[in-house]
């Protein structure tokens, strides 16, 4: 989730095991949040969406959980595999702002063998 | 359909020196953005487009300027460039403001 500094929040989990990655957001009048994935050395990839009206969302091995209450959004993602390695930011944005995107902080996921 | 291209790759500029990052997308998206990463952070937008000949500030815009002629194209211009602006730039785009796709990026590197 939220970081402080130049760390980044770092979660370990066994292949196969599931993942939780959590993430505080700042505006309450933020509509629409994304979770993006990021390798090194390359741009952020999109994985699952959410809007503002939805508490819930699945996709394939990942669900995305939305708290409006405490503002806060996880990914959960089921069965991690080696290739699921990477960085994960949620972003939130919301209409009008031309959807210019806020980033978390990201975590850091590693996945042992 | 290459999606969102972006050059260069890595560049090294001297302090004072000016550049152009380029980033050309063939998804006919109206919506074009550029971030900057620095190590271990997350993104921030520095200049946004809602379509041609239509720009706007992010949130860290000093340093950097922007210009959309075309659709395509969403070139980011450095005038003077500082060690500050070591980072890496992302460009992205979206067809309706919402979900966006992000190029490969361009490391650049200010001594």
């Amino acid at each position: 989730g939220e970081s402080v500094g130049l760390h980044l929040p770092t979660l370990s989990v066994q292949e196969g095991d599931n993942s939780i990655i959590n993430c505080a957001y700042s505006n309450s009048a933020s509509d629409y949040f994304i979770w993006y994935k990021q390798e090194s050395g390359k741009g952020p990839q999109f994985i699952i969406d959410i809007r503002s009206n939805m508490d819930k969302r699945q996709g394939q091995r990942v669900t995305v959980l939305l708290n409006k209450t405490v503002k806060h959004l996880s990914l959960q993602i089921a069965a991690t595999q080696p290739g699921d390695s990477a960085v994960y930011f949620c972003a939130e944005t919301f209409l009008g702002s031309a959807r210019q995107l806020t980033f978390g902080s990201g975590t850091q996921l590693t996945v042992l063998p | 359909n290459a999606g969102v291209t972006q050059t260069p790759k890595f560049r090294i500029l001297k302090i004072g020196q000016s550049m152009t990052l380029q980033c050309t997308q063939d998804m006919n998206h109206n919506y074009m953005y550029w971030y900057r990463q620095d190590p271990g952070m997350g993104l921030k937008l520095i200049y946004y487009s809602v379509g041609a000949g239509i720009t706007d500030k992010g949130e860290v815009p000093n340093g950097y300027n922007v210009s959309r002629s075309t659709t395509e194209d969403f070139p980011l211009r450095l005038e003077l460039a500082a060690p500050s602006q070591t980072s890496v730039y992302f460009c992205a785009t979206s067809e309706g403001g919402e979900t966006q796709y992000f190029g490969p990026g361009t490391r650049l590197l200010v001594l």
